[in-house]
C-alpha cells in the first residue's frame, strides 16, 4: 500500500527566510509525486509534480521540490518566504505501477510566515 | 478555461436526511474524484470515476455513493445523514484516472448536519 507522511503539523518561518515543508512517501514501485496548497475556505491548488528525470522540480509561485529516491522524500522549498504563502500544504503520491492506484494525500502541514 | 465547479457551495441538513452534491469537471477532463475534508481526519478519499465507471473507492460506508454521467459531470449522494458527515466535500478532476496527471479541485461544498 502506498502512503505519504508529513511529519510537521506546522512550520513557522519569518518572511524573507527560506522555507522547507517535508514529505516522505512509501510506494511499492516508482512514484508520481505532487504538492498542493490550500488557502482558507478554498479547494486545493496544484503547485508542482515529479514524474521522472530532473530531481529538482519547479512549480508555481516560486516553489520548488527536490525528489530524493534514496531517502524517499519530496520536500517542498522556497528560497524566500512571503506572508501570503501562509496556507495548508499537502503532499500526494501515486504509484506508477499500481493498477487502479489512487492518489494518496498526506495529513497536511500548516505554513505560517510572519513579518 | 473554466475550473471545477461544485454546487451547492453550502448546505445545512438534518440528521437522517439525504443530500446530493454536484460537480462539473474542467472541460476535457474525464476523471472525477471526491474527497471529504474534516479538521480531525484531514483529507479522505471517497471515490474516483472515469468513463462513468467507479475506478477506486475509499473506506466509507455504503451511505456514500456516487455516479458519473456521459458528459463527465459527477454527483455524490449521502443517505441517512449523521452529525459526523459534517465536512467540506471536495471534487477534483483530471485528464485521465491513472498516471501522472494532476488533479484540479473545486471550491468544495460545505455540508453541515444538525
Amino acid at each position: 500500500a502506498q502512503s505519504v507522511a508529513q511529519p510537521e503539523d506546522q512550520v513557522n518561518v519569518a518572511e524573507g527566510n527560506p522555507l522547507t515543508v517535508k514529505c516522505t512517501y512509501s510506494v511499492s514501485g516508482n512514484p508520481y509525486l505532487f504538492w498542493y496548497v490550500q488557502y482558507p475556505n478554498r479547494g486545493l491548488q496544484f503547485l508542482l509534480k515529479y514524474i521522472t528525470g530532473d530531481n529538482l522540480v519547479k512549480g508555481s509561485y516560486g516553489f520548488e521540490a527536490e525528489f530524493n529516491k534514496s531517502q524517499t522524500s519530496f520536500h517542498l522549498k522556497k528560497p524566500s518566504a512571503l506572508v501570503s504563502d501562509s496556507a495548508l500544504y499537502f503532499c500526494a503520491v501515486r504509484d506508477i505501477y499500481g493498477t487502479a492506484s489512487k492518489l494518496t494525500f498526506g495529513t497536511g502541514t500548516r505554513l505560517q510566515v510572519t513579518l | 478555461k473554466a475550473g471545477v465547479t461544485q454546487t451547492p457551495r453550502y448546505l445545512i441538513k438534518t440528521r437522517g436526511q439525504q443530500v446530493t452534491l454536484s460537480c462539473s469537471p474542467i472541460s476535457g477532463h474525464r476523471s472525477v474524484s471526491w474527497y471529504q475534508q474534516t479538521p480531525g481526519q484531514g483529507l479522505q478519499f471517497l471515490f474516483e470515476y472515469f468513463s462513468e465507471t467507479q475506478r477506486n473507492k475509499g473506506n466509507f460506508p455504503g451511505r456514500f455513493s456516487g455516479r458519473q454521467f456521459s458528459n463527465s459531470r459527477s454527483e455524490m449522494n449521502v443517505s441517512t445523514l449523521e452529525l459526523g458527515d459534517s465536512a467540506l466535500y471536495l471534487c477534483a478532476s483530471s485528464l485521465e484516472w491513472d498516471g501522472p496527471y494532476e488533479q484540479y479541485f473545486g471550491p468544495g461544498t460545505r455540508l453541515t448536519v444538525t
